[in-house]
């Protein structure tokens, strides 16, 4: 079973600014994915960012990165050059390598950006 | 090409009443994964199809009944509603059985049970 813990409900952020949002999780599993996605108010679910544990590299994206740890089980994402589209609801999420494409989220962090 | 449809994009039911939601997966996908997403949640698996066949089910009760169709496309049902079904149901698509460890989303329909 995996489990995923985002300790931020609420962040906000000037335009043009950095923010970067929080995402710890736990797994028993070897193999596994860690994503970013990003829930508008238009609900619908886009991928921003993925991580294969297996990389040690961080994944880059434009202006979206992660820091992704291992040991420590923590997967943060920094968003830089914030932008007024960028404000939504973020979603860190675990896919294990055996679980064929069942996502396991957490609970969320609302992004304000501010002009 | 069309990503992952859902219908119908906004419903509303009565207590005890039953539900059909409609998901086609994106085009060359083949697994269909239904999540229920409560206000201010992150999404919860409910179950997942491959083959026309429930593959993986999350902790939903048996209300919670679903199928898929030789085209891909899959259908989620919910029997006798209850008020806290009241939610956003997502359906996402993978494709390589869910190998391909990207999913693409649907925008979803809201239920609302009152």
């Amino acid at each position: 079973a995996q489990t995923v813990t985002q300790s931020q409900p609420e962040m906000s952020v000037q335009e043009a600014e950095t923010v970067t949002l929080s995402c710890t999780y736990d797994t028993s599993e070897s193999d596994y994915y860690l994503f970013w996605y990003k829930q508008p108010p238009s609900r619908q679910m886009i991928l921003v960012i993925r991580q294969e544990a297996y990389k040690q590299q961080n994944a880059t994206e434009n202006r979206f990165s992660v820091n992704f740890q291992k040991a420590a089980k923590s997967f943060s994402l920094k968003i830089s050059d914030s932008q007024l589209g960028d404000a939504a609801m973020y979603f860190c999420a675990i896919l294990g390598g055996t679980s064929y494409g069942k996502l396991t989220f957490g609970q969320g962090t609302i992004l304000t950006v501010h002009p | 090409d069309a990503g992952v449809t859902q219908s119908p994009t906004h419903l509303i039911k009565t207590r005890g009443q039953q539900v059909t939601l409609r998901c086609s997966p994106k085009s060359g996908h083949d697994t269909v994964s239904w999540y229920q997403q409560a206000l201010g949640q992150g999404p919860q698996f409910i179950f997942q199809y491959y083959e026309e066949e429930e593959r993986q089910r999350g902790n939903f009760p048996d209300r919670f009944s679903g199928h898929q169709f030789p085209n891909y496309s899959s259908e989620l049902n919910v029997n006798a509603l209850l008020l806290g079904d009241s939610a956003l149901y997502l359906c996402a698509s993978s494709g390589l059985g869910g190998l391909n460890t990207e999913a693409f989303f649907g925008q979803g329909t809201r239920l609302t049970v009152v």
